[in-house]
């Protein structure tokens, strides 16, 4: 059964430091994906990654995949209060589209 | 992105009753999912709608407690029946834009969820 963990599960910050979140999954998948999920709000995709040693990067936010590693990761750079938001990494295990979420990462920025 | 509609946005119901939620998307698509959310937890996949078939259940997740169907391919609904407090969660629609000359790559976009309470 393939398991995604993220870490950490929760994550306040200030503003305009860096950090990363890690998501870990079991099998040998090559297809990752990044959402963001503000309250009471969908997903909203960031990133879609494919292949090992992708890397993508959009504003303050660039995610990695090392498929090798089986770690994905997800940079903010100079945090600001507009990413506040919880962030969820998932994996396509069989190139079905079917996708398996971790446990997601709360971010909080603080002024 | 494709554009995706659900309704109810929200509903709360009785124990005991059903609550079928509809799915519109603006464009055909080939794949479409149903995933629930639990209050505070990560997403999990119910099943996948098919066009013009039974749909296909993951694992935990059976046809009578979550009917589904697929008419066409812009429209799907769930139905989650005999409710109870358990099933107080946010249901949302994915659907898959295959790569063409929009991306190189396959793309999955939500939809903005129906949130059920059931008392």
């Amino acid at each position: 059964e393939l398991k995604v963990e993220q870490n950490p599960l929760f994550l306040s910050m200030q503003e305009e430091k860096n950090y990363t979140i890690y998501c870990n999954y079991s099998t040998t998948s090559d297809r990752l994906y990044w959402y963001r999920q503000d309250p009471g709000k969908s997903l909203e995709s960031l990133f879609v990654l494919l292949s090992n040693g992708a890397v993508k990067q959009e504003g303050r936010l660039m995610a990695s995949l090392d498929t090798k590693a089986r770690l994905s990761t997800l940079h903010i750079t100079a945090a600001v209060h507009d990413l506040s938001a919880t962030y969820f990494c998932a994996v396509d295990d069989f190139g079905n589209e079917k996708l398996t979420f971790g446990t997601g990462t709360r971010l909080t920025i603080i002024p | 992105s494709a554009v995706i509609s659900q309704k109810p946005s929200r509903d709360i119901c009785q124990r005991g009753t059903s609550l079928t939620i509809q799915c519109q998307v603006d464009s055909q698509v080939t794949m479409m999912f149903w995933y629930r959310q639990q209050p505070g937890q990560s997403l999990t996949l119910i099943a996948t709608a098919n066009q013009g078939s039974e749909a296909t259940y993951e694992s935990g997740f059976v046809i009578d407690k979550f009917p589904i169907s697929r008419p066409n391919l812009t429209f799907s609904t769930l139905t989650v029946s005999n409710m109870s407090p358990e099933d107080s969660s946010i249901y949302l629609c994915s659907v898959v834009r295959i790569a063409g000359l929009r991306s190189s790559y396959n793309e999955q976009f939500f939809g903005p969820g129906t949130r059920l309470t059931v008392l």
